[in-house]
């Protein structure tokens, strides 16, 4: 099993410049979120998916757009990317409300000039 | 809201010496309670958690208690080792996110062990 992967590792983009961060999993796990992570500020989440066909804003939404593609792929969109989007990005995964450990996956390091 | 504050690092110990990371929270109801270790260059993986009051979690040697009377969950080991290395967090999950298990995290205290 793979677990939470995430493409791609690393990018650069330029202000103004679109981009999609995917993520998939193999548990076979309902939810699936998205958490950007700044120095000094733990990880905020962005947005989640508490099950295929559902998408609910996080803590930090704005500037971001997903889409629960399926059960196993959960993607994240940078319509018009700005250098306050500068971070590190993690997918997770979790499978219910009573078993609430979330999976990471390695994260996608983005930087906006 | 719901929030986790834990101490601020960086935190820098001899191998073999005591860890304690300090970690208070608040949260209605009784949330579960969690401790997430990040390696350089990974992402988060689970270290323990405890899901009622005065459940122990351990893991790997850590240790930590869920103490309702004083809101804390407080990470220890007794003998830490190079390895252990990494960036601690500390994070809960409320009853209230029925939906998905949404996780509060506190913002991360960095360990370095000395040789």
């Amino acid at each position: 099993n793979a677990g939470v992967t995430q493409t791609p590792k690393f990018q650069v983009l330029k202000t103004g410049q679109s981009m999609t961060l995917q993520c998939a999993q193999d548990m076979n796990h309902n939810s699936m979120y998205w958490y950007r992570q700044d120095p000094g500020m733990g990880l905020r989440l962005i947005y989640y998916s508490a099950s295929e066909g559902t998408t609910d804003k996080g803590e930090v939404p704005n500037g971001y757009n997903v889409s629960r593609l399926n059960k196993r792929e959960f993607s994240l969109r940078l319509e018009s990317a700005a250098p306050s989007q500068t971070s590190v990005y993690f997918c997770a995964s979790s499978g219910t409300p009573t078993n609430n450990e979330q999976f990471f996956g390695p994260g996608t390091r983005l930087t906006v000039l | 809201g719901d929030s986790v504050t834990q101490m601020e690092g960086p935190v820098t110990l001899s191998e073999e010496a005591f860890l304690t990371i300090n970690c208070t929270y608040t949260a209605t109801g009784y949330p579960s309670l969690f401790w997430y270790v990040q390696y350089p260059g990974e992402g988060l993986q689970l270290l323990l958690k405890a899901t009622k009051a005065d459940d122990k979690g351990s893991n790997k040697g850590f240790e930590a208690t869920y103490r309702k009377e004083t809101t804390s969950f407080h990470l220890e080991k007794g003998s830490v080792q190079v390895s252990d290395s990494a960036v601690y967090f500390c994070a809960l999950s409320g009853p209230s996110y029925s939906s998905a298990s949404k996780i509060i995290f506190g913002s991360g205290t960095r360990l370095s062990i000395r040789p």
